[in-house]
């Protein structure tokens, strides 16, 4: 059961454009919610993140938006830069019980400059 | 910085061979976490550990186990390792707050031939 989900598997963007990647969540426990980037053979580096009592969280060219009625996020990058192709992962988690963090499936981003 | 550092970056073992992975953290973090990359699958939770000696079986424990105990080592044990089994692993720790995001190890990528 895929609780975290990102049903785009791949995304093409032109350099200076608006990138957005979607992410849609089931389980309402979830109250932390974090964005990674992932290059080929390498680890996840963390992004951007929110918390549920926000609806939207802004770092630089990265923005993240929370609709907790739609169980859904997503991530806005202006400008997009051919630096920002990667896989990009969805996370969540909750603050009851473990953390454990659960991970979407990516979302391949390609920025053509 | 925080530094997850995983013991190899790439591994070759046999079929039905015991197999060790290794990973240390440097941040006195309470959680550290194993994880799988695969094509299409995203990152799926291994294993968890929110203490020394302590763990919890993520969403695909089955031919895994998970050893931890000191606190910044985590190993991630393959029992008999199966060709299936061939993956990118990663592991990562976390401070255990609240709203608080997982640092990774640059992964490390077994063939089970």
């Amino acid at each position: 059961d895929q609780q975290v989900k990102q049903n785009s598997p791949s995304l093409s963007v032109q350099e200076g454009r608006i990138s957005i990647l979607n992410c849609d969540y089931t389980n309402s426990m979830f109250d932390y919610f974090l964005w990674y980037k992932k290059y080929p053979a390498e680890g996840p580096t963390f992004l951007i993140s929110i918390s549920s009592i926000k609806d939207k969280n802004e770092d630089g060219r990265f923005t993240v938006f929370l609709n907790k009625s739609a169980k859904h996020l997503s991530l806005h990058i202006v400008p997009s830069q051919p630096g920002d192709s990667a896989v990009y992962f969805c996370a969540a988690s909750a603050k009851r019980g473990y953390q454990k963090v659960t991970f979407g499936t990516g979302t391949k981003l390609q920025v053509i400059p | 910085d925080v530094k997850v550092t995983q013991s190899s970056r790439y591994l070759v073992k046999r079929t039905g061979e015991k197999v060790f992975l290794e990973c240390v953290q440097d941040m006195d973090h309470e959680n550290m976490f194993w994880y799988r990359q695969d094509p299409g699958l995203g990152l799926r939770l291994i294993y968890f550990s929110y203490d020394v000696k302590m763990k919890e079986k993520g969403d695909i424990p089955e031919g895994y186990s998970v050893s931890r105990e000191k606190k910044e080592r985590f190993s991630l044990i393959l029992e008999s390792a199966s060709t299936n089994q061939t993956s990118m692993y990663l592991c990562a720790s976390m401070f255990a707050g609240i709203d608080t995001e997982a640092f990774f190890g640059q992964g490390t990528r077994l063939t089970v031939v």
